[in-house]
Parts: C-alpha cells; sequence; structure tokens
C-alpha cells in the first residue's frame, strides 16, 4: 500500500513556464515532506522541504505547497528551465514514537521534461 | 557532488551468488540509510544505521543484511541473489537520526544487475 503517491509517471511543459508537480500521501501522521530532484546516473538530491506547520514555503524558483485537509503537496517551478529536466521524488516522514523524525517514505517519481 | 560515495558503480552477477556494496558518508554523518530502487519503483528504504547500531529496518529481506563500521563506512550484503533484486541501490547519509529536517545526502547508487 503505497503512502505517498505521484500519480503523474511524466510531465512536460515549456521553458518559462511553470511546472506543477504534485503528490498525495494517506498517512495522516506525516508531518514533514521533502523534494528530491534526481538526474540520470546521480543519486537524489534535496530540493525544499515543508512541515505541517506550514501551508507554504518558498525557495528561489521552487516553491511547495501543503493542504494538510486534503492530503496533498505540489511543487512549483517558475520559470521552468530545461536544467530543472530530472526525475521529482516526493518524501514524507512521521514522528516516531519516542519524538524523533522517522524515516523518509518516497513516492515513484515524476519525470519532469522542460522543452525548450 | 553529495560526499557520499559508494562502490562499485555497476555490479553484474549470477543467480544464487553474494555480493556486498560498500557506502561511505560525507564527513561527520553519523546516519546511513540504504534504499533499494526497482524499476518503476519509488525509493523503497531497507534499513539505517546510526553511529555504528541498527536504528531502523524497513523492507528489507532476510537475505540481505548490512552493517556499519567504526569508520562510520557502511556495507549492504546481498546474498542468494534472485533476479528480482536487481535494481540501484543507494546509500544516504544525515548528520544524526531523527533530526527535524531529516535531510539525507544520497550516494550515485550501485546498479546491480543480477543475470
Amino acid at each position: 500500500d503505497q503512502q505517498v503517491k505521484q500519480n503523474s509517471p511524466s510531465l512536460s511543459v515549456q521553458e518559462g513556464r511553470i511546472s506543477i508537480l504534485n503528490c498525495d500521501y494517506t498517512n495522516s501522521m506525516f508531518d514533514y515532506f521533502l523534494w528530491y530532484k534526481k538526474y540520470p546516473a546521480e543519486g537524489p538530491t534535496f530540493l525544499i522541504s515543508i512541515s505541517s506547520i506550514k501551508d507554504k514555503n518558498e525557495d528561489g524558483r521552487f516553491t511547495v505547497f501543503l493542504n494538510k485537509s486534503a492530503k496533498h503537496l505540489s511543487l512549483h517551478i517558475v520559470p521552468s528551465q530545461p536544467g530543472d529536466s530530472a526525475v521529482y521524488f516526493c518524501a514524507a516522514s512521521a514522528r516516531n514514537y519516542g519524538g524523533s523524525q522517522g524515516n523518509l517514505i518516497f513516492g515513484k517519481g515524476t519525470k519532469l521534461s522542460v522543452k525548450p | 557532488d553529495s560526499g557520499v560515495t559508494q562502490t562499485p558503480k555497476h555490479l553484474i552477477t549470477a543467480t544464487g551468488q553474494r555480493v556486498t556494496l560498500r557506502c561511505s558518508p560525507r564527513s561527520g554523518d553519523l546516519s546511513v540509510y540504504w534504499y533499494q530502487q526497482s524499476l518503476d519503483q519509488g525509493l523503497q528504504f531497507l534499513i539505517q544505521y546510526y553511529n555504528g547500531e541498527e536504528r531502523a529496518k524497513g523492507n528489507i529481506l532476510e537475505r540481505f543484511s548490512a552493517q556499519q563500521f567504526p569508520d562510520l563506512h557502511s556495507e549492504l550484503n546481498l546474498s542468494s541473489l534472485e533476479l528480482g533484486d536487481s535494481a540501484l541501490y543507494f546509500c544516504a547519509s544525515s548528520v544524526a537520526t531523527g533530526t527535524r529536517h531529516n535531510e539525507q545526502f544520497f550516494g550515485p547508487g550501485t546498479r546491480l544487475t543480477v543475470l
């Protein structure tokens, strides 16, 4: 049973336009969410994160929005650049019983292609 | 470059064999995580070590085992290999465990092919 779902395997956008990548989760205990970017032949790299006490976090061209009631988060990239072409993974974690942050649960990823 | 190194980059072996994957975490990182990424699958968490001790277990098969050594490098041992074990295996490291940010730095991965 997938706790973190990225329902779009791929997304293609034009350079300069907005890219919106979506992620849904089922576990209401998740309280921290991260986005990772992965280029071919490389490991994933951390992009941006958001705590459940916020509904938005912005870092340059990247903004993550969290809708807790819908158990949905999205990553917006504006403006999109060809170098953004990569696979984007959504990940979530919940606090353990002892209060520490638990391990990351990843979605299957969305492959973004930004066309010049 | 994340600072996490993994060797080898590629590994081709036969069913029934045993292999060892190696990971060196970023300097100063005490936590090491192992993930498996099969075709069309997300990253599946296998196991975590913190300062030499097992901290958490995920979907790790009994045929697989791991350890973290005093110098903090880690090895993932895969035995009695099956065709379905063919995958990318990633190692990640973080400063501590259970930190608020839980940001993990990933190595480039080892691609295992079982024939």
